[in-house]
């Protein structure tokens, strides 16, 4: 499976754009990049996935580098309620089908700052 | 929208005994995983399911069981159960066959063993 590397921590002032990176060199033609978040304790919460375009939904956008190698997730407006941990993963395709599970690595942990 | 339900959302066991937790998957969704959160850890896949069938397998021990019926909901058995046990345990679901499929978390059973 492709390996993501984050930063262990970031601090982001409320109001102002979060922009997590993520790294994906190894990633592969057919594989999706996804994001997901977990505040504490709470269920990993699905926030966006690309594969090779930018993407944007009402809760982030997704900014992929042409050469997938890396992307950025931002979160336009933090708020406090936007503090946890943020996890990149990259899904790889399944034999049978469909894509394989989820793996979780080391996130980011985001602190938003009032 | 619906989500993934998941029950009891805690349950308190002593060492030895066996515990069953339920997962009933978003409506249409033909797949369900189990992952294990144990204090301070990452999300740990431990078995998913493709139509009733077991589709992949993690790290998950050889006193724990599950199995996905016919109404496609899910149940995972943990049987001599330990210390080393008590964790978060979440349920998700995806529709296997579409572009990307996204994986939904429910809000997880929190297990502690005593």
């Amino acid at each position: 499976d492709a390996k993501t590397t984050q930063p262990p921590s970031m601090d982001c002032a409320e109001g102002r754009a979060a922009n997590l990176p993520c790294n994906h060199s190894t990633i592969s033609g057919n594989e999706y990049v996804y994001w997901y978040r977990q505040i504490h304790s709470q269920g990993p919460q699905y926030i966006i996935h690309g594969l090779k375009n930018n993407e944007t939904n009402e809760m982030a956008s997704l900014i992929i580098t042409e050469d997938r190698k890396s992307s950025t997730l931002i979160l336009p407006h933090a708020t406090l309620r936007d503090t946890a941990v943020y996890y990149c993963i990259v899904r790889v395709p399944s034999v049978s089908g469909g894509y394989q599970k989820v793996t979780f690595g080391i996130g980011t942990k985001l602190q938003v700052i009032p | 929208a619906a989500g993934v339900i998941q029950s009891p959302r805690h349950l308190i066991k002593e060492k030895r005994e066996t515990a069953t937790l339920k997962c009933y998957p978003i409506p249409r969704h033909d797949t369900v995983y189990w992952y294990q959160q144990g204090p301070g850890q990452d999300p740990q896949f431990l078995i998913s399911f493709y139509e009733k069938m077991q589709s992949d397998k993690g790290s998950i021990p050889d006193r724990f069981s599950a199995q996905q019926f016919s109404d496609y909901h899910s149940e995972l058995n943990m049987s001599s159960l330990e210390l080393g046990d008590s964790a978060l345990y979440f349920c998700a679901s995806s529709l296997l066959r579409i572009s990307g499929n996204t994986i939904y978390f429910g809000e997880g059973s929190w297990l502690t063993v005593v």
